[in-house]
């Protein structure tokens, strides 16, 4: 089944504890990227990555990090969290504009990361 | 630079009456525009999208959605609500040239279907 998965899916830390979300898809698509969802603001993106080792910032990129060393993994690292990256996150995988195909984005289900 | 406000961030209908979720654009590219579905607790699902091709453009579970160019609006709409179409909907926006799928959100409307 063509899917993108996140683990975890839920995560409750404190402050300035380093977490790793994972990201994967099997769908060997070229582009990935993530998004945080907050109350009132939709989804604002975080980082994305047009293929392996080719990562960029978004809109919100402070406090995060990412790599691309494989084309079905695309990790988020939050090297020291804070309350205000309490937030829920998306890994979204895509094809890129250049490939001259669609530029639909297909969802992962989600993490909900509490940082107390 | 692109944007994507929609009009309303509730919308509240019956069951069998029709939906209007209304979004409006901004691009300075020709866009792309796309409309998602997130059910409680769920990831986003692609409704529907426009990439230049009709303007009138159908989705699954009877949505469309038609592109203005004049009015810069993309507005959602269903003939009949169903219970199961309670959730939240975000426009979308991405241009159709360059290199990078930058895909910006509105703020969601959500959708309440009463009896």
């Amino acid at each position: 089944e063509a899917q993108v998965t996140q683990n975890p899916r839920y995560l409750i830390t404190v402050t300035g504890k380093k977490l790793t979300v994972t990201c994967s898809q099997n769908m060997n698509h070229e582009y990935m990227s993530w998004y945080r969802q907050d109350p009132g603001l939709g989804l604002r993106q975080i980082y994305y990555s047009m293929n392996v080792e080719v990562t960029d910032k978004g809109d919100v990129p402070e406090g995060y990090k990412v790599s691309r060393k494989e084309k079905r993994n695309f990790p988020l690292i939050l090297e020291s969290p804070s309350p205000n990256q309490t937030s829920l996150y998306f890994c979204a995988s895509g094809t890129p504009r250049t490939s001259g195909r669609t530029d639909t984005q297909y969802f992962g289900p989600g993490t909900r990361l509490t940082v107390l | 630079a692109q944007s994507v406000t929609q009009l309303d961030s509730h919308v509240s209908v019956s069951e069998g009456t029709p939906v209007l979720l209304r979004c409006n654009y901004s691009s300075s590219y020709s866009p792309s525009l796309f409309w998602y579905v997130q059910h409680p607790n769920k990831g986003l699902q692609l409704l529907l999208k426009y990439t230049s091709a009709a303007t009138l453009v159908k989705g699954i579970n009877g949505f469309e959605a038609e592109f203005k160019k004049s009015e810069t609006s993309f507005h959602l709409t269903k003939p009949s609500a169903h219970m199961s179409d309670a959730a939240e909907y975000f426009c979308v926006v991405s241009p159709r040239t360059g290199t990078a799928s930058k895909l910006t959100f509105g703020t969601g409307t959500r959708l309440q279907v009463t009896l």
